[in-house]
């Protein structure tokens, strides 16, 4: 039973456009949210993160939305550049009680057409 | 500073042998924590190691077993391999924070049982 759900296995989008990468979960208990990106090769690097008391969260082209009553969360990316092609993971925690233990989505393949 | 290392990058195995991959922290990181990536189930959590305590445990089977060193370097070790073994193990470091924002992978390490 996943708890995060990452439900589009890949996005193509072209450069300078939006992209937006989606996520759902259903424990009530996570209360805190990340998003990593993982090139090939490499292991996930930390993007973006929101807490249940927000909304909304931004750094400079990444915006995270959530919506707690949906159980929803998304990525924003504007405008999307070339080097942002990777797979983006959504990732729940459920505070600090749970120390380091994320549970992570299946992940979307992000793909930025020049 | 040095990233998150992990040994060795790649392994083979056959099924019944034991393994144990090692990961070194990020120095002055106390936290480790460990993955498995496969692509039918995604990133998975394995198991967290705080000040050579494990803190948070994943559902995984007790054929996968973990420690932590004085030195903060952690070792993971998977008894009896089976098949579905095979992925990709990662591992993270992360300081001392209120939430798990700052976790920093290693490169993985890539199992393939025979």
């Amino acid at each position: 039973d996943q708890q995060v759900k990452q439900n589009s296995p890949s996005l193509s989008v072209q450069e300078g456009r939006i992209s937006i990468l989606n996520c759902d979960y259903t424990n009530s208990m996570f209360d805190y949210f990340l998003w990593y990106k993982k090139y090939p090769a490499e292991g996930p690097t930390f993007l973006i993160s929101i807490s249940s008391i927000k909304d909304k969260n931004e750094d400079g082209r990444f915006t995270v939305f959530l919506n707690k009553s949906a159980k929803h969360l998304s990525l924003h990316i504007v405008p999307s550049q070339p080097g942002d092609s990777a797979v983006y993971f959504c990732a729940a925690s459920a505070g600090h009680n749970a120390g380091n233990m994320l549970t992570f989505g299946g992940g979307t393949r992000l793909m930025v057409k020049p | 500073k040095a990233g998150v290392t992990q040994t060795p990058r790649y392994l083979i195995k056959t099924r019944g042998q034991q393994v144990t991959l090692s990961c070194s922290p990020i120095s002055g990181h106390r936290s480790v924590s460990w993955y498995q990536q496969t692509p039918g189930q995604g990133l998975q959590f394995l198991f967290e190691y705080f000040s050579e305590t494990q803190r948070n445990k994943g559902n995984f089977p007790g054929r996968f077993s973990g420690r932590q060193f004085s030195n903060s370097r952690s070792e993971m070790n998977v008894s009896t391999l089976e098949l579905g073994d095979s992925a990709l193990y990662l591992c993270a470091s992360s300081p001392p924070a209120l939430f798990p924002d700052e976790q920093f992978f290693g490169p993985g390490t890539r199992l393939t049982v025979l």
